[in-house]
């Protein structure tokens, strides 16, 4: 089975600093790895992923990740927060559970809080 | 035009109720999904339907039952609603792998 941990439940940043959020995950096959953003009261947008190609991803709004295979990591980083990334961000393993049909498997999510 | 959408968006009810949480997507996608997310924001997979067949059934109580009458349809009876089904309900939908799910905007049920 699939697991993902994500370290820190809540990370408070300065607008203009650096964003990391910390994911790693355990996979007996090799992984998908997603991040999503969720906005409050909102569903949950797809910000990237990693599918076996490069392996530094990029995504929307300036973010991206990178997938390290021998530290099991796929880190998500922005180099400038803007307040607008104030949001829950969840790192999700996928899991084939036969057929055409994958699973996610979340991480307990991580909120970004961005200070003026 | 909104790709997954929900209905109702707010759902308060009493104990022992049955409700429904109707999903539609147009997206032309063949694989949808329920997911629940509880208070501290977990999320976690309950049934995953592909082409109408249910494929994912991850130990959800049988008072939940799924109903999909064609691929662009899901939706999520509840029976006997208990305090503890308060949560945030997604719907989501998928094409082939690898996935993405695009997900709805979500149903937040207050059972009372």
């Amino acid at each position: 089975a699939q697991s993902v941990t994500q370290l820190g439940s809540h990370v408070s940043v300065s607008e203009g600093a650096l964003v990391l959020l910390r994911c790693n995950y355990s996979s007996s096959v090799p992984p998908y790895l997603f991040w999503y953003v969720q906005y409050p009261n909102q569903g949950l947008q797809l910000l990237l992923k990693y599918t076996s190609a490069a392996t530094l991803v990029k995504g929307i709004n300036g973010f991206e990740a990178e997938f390290k295979k021998s530290e099991t990591s796929f880190h998500l980083t922005k180099p400038s927060a803007h307040m607008s990334d104030a949001a829950e961000y969840f790192c999700a393993v996928s899991d084939h559970s036969g057929g055409s049909n994958y699973k996610l498997t979340f991480g307990k999510g991580t909120l970004l809080t961005v200070n003026p | 035009d909104t790709a997954v959408s929900q209905t109702p968006k707010y759902l308060v009810t009493q104990m022992g109720n049955d409700k429904s949480i109707k999903c539609e997507q147009n997206l032309g996608h063949d694989t949808m999904y329920w997911y629940k997310q509880d208070s501290k924001k977990f999320l976690k997979i309950m049934f995953s339907y592909n082409n109408k067949e249910l494929i994912i059934n991850e130990t959800v109580p049988n008072r939940f039952s799924p109903k999909s009458p064609d691929k662009a349809h899901l939706n999520l009876h509840i029976n006997s609603l208990e305090l503890g089904d308060s949560a945030v309900y997604f719907c989501a939908s998928s094409q082939e792998a690898p996935e993405t799910q695009y997900f709805g905007p979500g149903t937040r049920l207050l059972v009372l």
